[in-house]
């Protein structure tokens, strides 16, 4: 039972335009959402969040969207460069105020920026 | 600042063989977390801890335990090692916030 769901494996777009990756979740007691960012061999790093109180939160060349009726987020990325090239994983909380904070990750999504 | 660091960095065990992956942080957070990441799998959650003290089960606990050593610290200790437990592992700290913050890995290989 998947409660985040990223539905394409991977996504490529060539340098300049914009990348668009997609969430799905199905637990409508998440409240809060992130994106982490993946290169081979190392760690996930946090790219951006945002809550449920928001539709939308911008971050340079990052915004991410929230449809609630939908349960459905997305990652805009513009303009899109090679170094973004990176697993992408969407995360959701629905804990927020307590005293443990547990995500719940998707499966990720591959970007590749062809130069 | 070195942030979550994790030891070691490559294992390769045989089946029946135990460790225990060593995980530090070093940003004071409360929150620490045991992750394995797996092909098409994504991150799955193994243990956590709330806070010095405490511990609870993820969503994939068997075969695992885990020591909050300190504040600091926090262990993740495989009894005796399968082949099903070949997987990257991930540990991560976060204070008060859902934003967590992930170590660089372990990579173990069971044989």
């Amino acid at each position: 039972d998947q409660q985040v769901k990223q539905n394409s494996p991977s996504l490529s777009v060539q340098e300049g335009r914009i990348s668009i990756l997609n969430c799905d979740y199905t637990n409508s007691m998440f409240d809060y959402f992130l994106w982490y960012k993946k290169y081979p061999a190392e760690g996930p790093t946090f790219l951006i969040s945002i809550s449920s109180i928001k539709d939308k939160n911008e971050d340079g060349r990052f915004t991410v969207f929230l449809n609630k009726s939908a349960k459905h987020l997305s990652l805009h990325i513009v303009p899109s460069q090679p170094g973004d090239s990176a697993v992408y994983f969407c995360a959701a909380s629905g804990l927020g105020g307590g005293s443990n904070y547990k995500l719940t990750f998707g499966k990720g999504t591959l970007l590749t920026v062809n130069p | 600042n070195a942030g979550v660091t994790q030891t070691p960095k490559f294992q390769v065990l045989k089946t029946g063989q135990s460790m225990t992956l060593q995980c530090a942080q070093d940003m004071n957070h409360n929150s620490m977390y045991w992750y394995r990441q797996d092909p098409g799998m994504g991150l799955r959650l193994i243990y956590y801890s709330a806070s010095e003290g405490t511990t609870d089960k993820g969503e994939v606990p068997n075969g695992y335990n885990v020591s909050r050593l300190n504040k600091r610290e926090f262990s993740l200790r495989l009894e005796s090692a399968a082949p099903s437990q070949t997987s990257v592992y991930f540990c991560a700290s976060s204070e008060n916030t859902d934003t967590q913050y992930f170590g660089p890995g372990t990579r173990l290989t069971v044989l």
